[in-house]
């Protein structure tokens, strides 16, 4: 089964401007969240997303938008970008949200996202 | 929800010998956790998880103690090897969030020494 897949995998972008950044889930996976990785602020959970609609929300600034496909593929979107928004975004899937006693999250390899 | 601390950021041993690494969390509520290795390069990859309903679970080289007392959190690697050589986090989860909403420590590095 292959595992969750992130695209692109590098980005770079200038401040001011926006990305959209797609993940697709593990097949039957139907939730999805976001996380961003720095090196001074470890992995933080951004938002997550279930069945179309977002479940939780992390403590980041509105300018961090995501949604949810029907086949439960997400994208995520930064708007009017920092440099500070430079980080490794990593995605995670799962067949529900904190579902039976065999599911958990599964991680992507991530996108690298650089702001210049 | 409070982040989870790890005790030491740096771990090195020797190829065959048994690896600890320990973790902390601070939230009570939580009653998943799970550990996460990550490679240069690449996304975390699970290593396994427990439920606060259990206090031990291992795996293939791997065991996972939980202490709910002192909320405390412990990876053991039998036999290390090379290929071990990664960044380990821990996370946790609360109950009641409706989601797995996974709050991170800072993760510990893990050198084994050939």
């Amino acid at each position: 089964k292959a595992g969750v897949t992130q695209t692109p995998r590098y980005l770079i972008k200038t401040r001011g401007q926006q990305v959209t950044l797609s993940c697709s889930p593990i097949s039957g996976h139907r939730s999805v969240s976001w996380y961003q990785q720095t090196p001074g602020q470890g992995l933080q959970f951004l938002f997550e997303y279930f069945s179309e609609t977002q479940r939780n929300k992390g403590n980041f600034p509105g300018r961090f938008s995501g949604r949810q496909f029907s086949n439960s593929r997400s994208e995520m979107n930064v708007s009017t970008l920092e440099l500070g928004d430079s980080a490794l975004y990593l995605c995670a899937s799962s067949f529900s949200f904190r579902g039976g006693s065999t599911d958990t999250q599964y991680f992507g390899p991530g996108t690298r996202l650089t702001v210049l | 929800g409070e982040s989870v601390g790890l005790h030491l950021p740096t771990l090195s041993v020797q190829e065959g010998d048994n690896s600890i690494i320990n973790c902390a969390y601070s939230n009570s509520a939580s009653d998943y956790f799970i550990w996460y290795k990550q490679e240069s390069g690449k996304g975390p990859q699970f290593i396994i998880d427990i439920r606060s309903n259990m206090d031990k679970r291992q795996g293939q080289r791997v065991t996972v103690l939980l202490n709910k007392t002192v909320k405390h959190l412990s990876l053991q690697i039998a036999a290390t090897q090379p290929g071990d050589s990664a960044v380990y986090f821990c996370a946790d989860s609360p109950s009641g969030a409706g989601s797995y909403q996974l709050t991170f420590g800072k993760g510990t590095k893990l050198s084994v020494i050939p």
